[in-house]
């Protein structure tokens, strides 16, 4: 069972905006602001897209942002397109110097 | 272009050994962290292992602790890891990824691992 809790699946049409939570479930995850994004086509690679709760990595685009409140870090994706259609996952550092993911979030565009 | 090519999966007994190999190019290895994360079929990421630019410092999740090993060769830009005493549930592709702790900016195309008798 991950240490991480994230909505199975959200949903939006095309232009609207969605967030996605990514919430720890113990007490080492609000401490730390390692928590990452990662986007996951099907039959592809992860993806990084923020970093650090609110970075970019270069070439990801604006519309992908992070933020980080208490135990709790959100994913918002404004201005939603079709090849946004994904699973996402959170990761976090832990105080046993090891990392681990959320179960992951499917967005569908409706 | 940074560019991540695992090897070295296929079918292994449950009980076996085998080693995965990730070769990398595009960028200077020496300078980062490399990872090991897996995906079983249809479920999501689980980190698996990290190794410092000079393989001083090695950290592994928990369960996996003991039986997998990770390594790395900087003379060959190539990460490793070993696995043993391979179970069914260790069915996986496994990712080799660029960085770290907890930022793994790139990935290789993963490679896949079925355990089976």
């Amino acid at each position: 069972q991950s240490a991480l809790t994230q909505p199975a699946s959200m949903s939006g049409s095309p232009g609207q905006s969605i967030t996605i939570s990514c919430t720890g479930t113990t007490s080492d995850f609000g401490i730390y602001n390692y928590v990452s994004w990662y986007q996951q086509h099907p039959d592809k690679a992860p993806k990084l897209i923020i970093y650090g709760v609110n970075n970019r990595p270069s070439g990801v685009s604006n519309r992908f942002s992070g933020s980080k409140s208490g135990d709790t870090a959100s994913l918002t994706i404004s201005g939603l397109q079709a090849e946004d259609e994904a699973d996402y996952y959170c990761s976090s550092y832990t105080s046993s110097v090891t990392y681990v993911f959320g179960p992951g979030t499917k967005v569908t565009v409706l | 272009e940074v560019q991540l090519v695992e090897s070295g999966g296929g079918v292994a007994q449950p009980g076996g050994s085998l080693r995965l190999s990730c070769a990398a190019s595009g960028f200077t290895f020496t300078n980062h962290w490399m990872s090991w994360v897996r995906q079983a079929p249809g479920k999501g990421l689980e980190w698996v292992a990290q190794i410092k630019q000079d393989g001083s410092q090695k950290n592994y999740v928990d369960s996996l602790r003991g039986r997998f090993t990770i390594s790395r060769d900087n003379a060959k830009n190539s990460v490793y890891l070993q696995m043993n005493s391979l179970r069914v549930e260790d069915t996986a592709v496994y990712y080799c990824a660029r960085g770290g702790p907890g930022t793994w900016t790139d990935w290789g195309q993963g490679t896949l691992l079925t355990v089976s008798s």
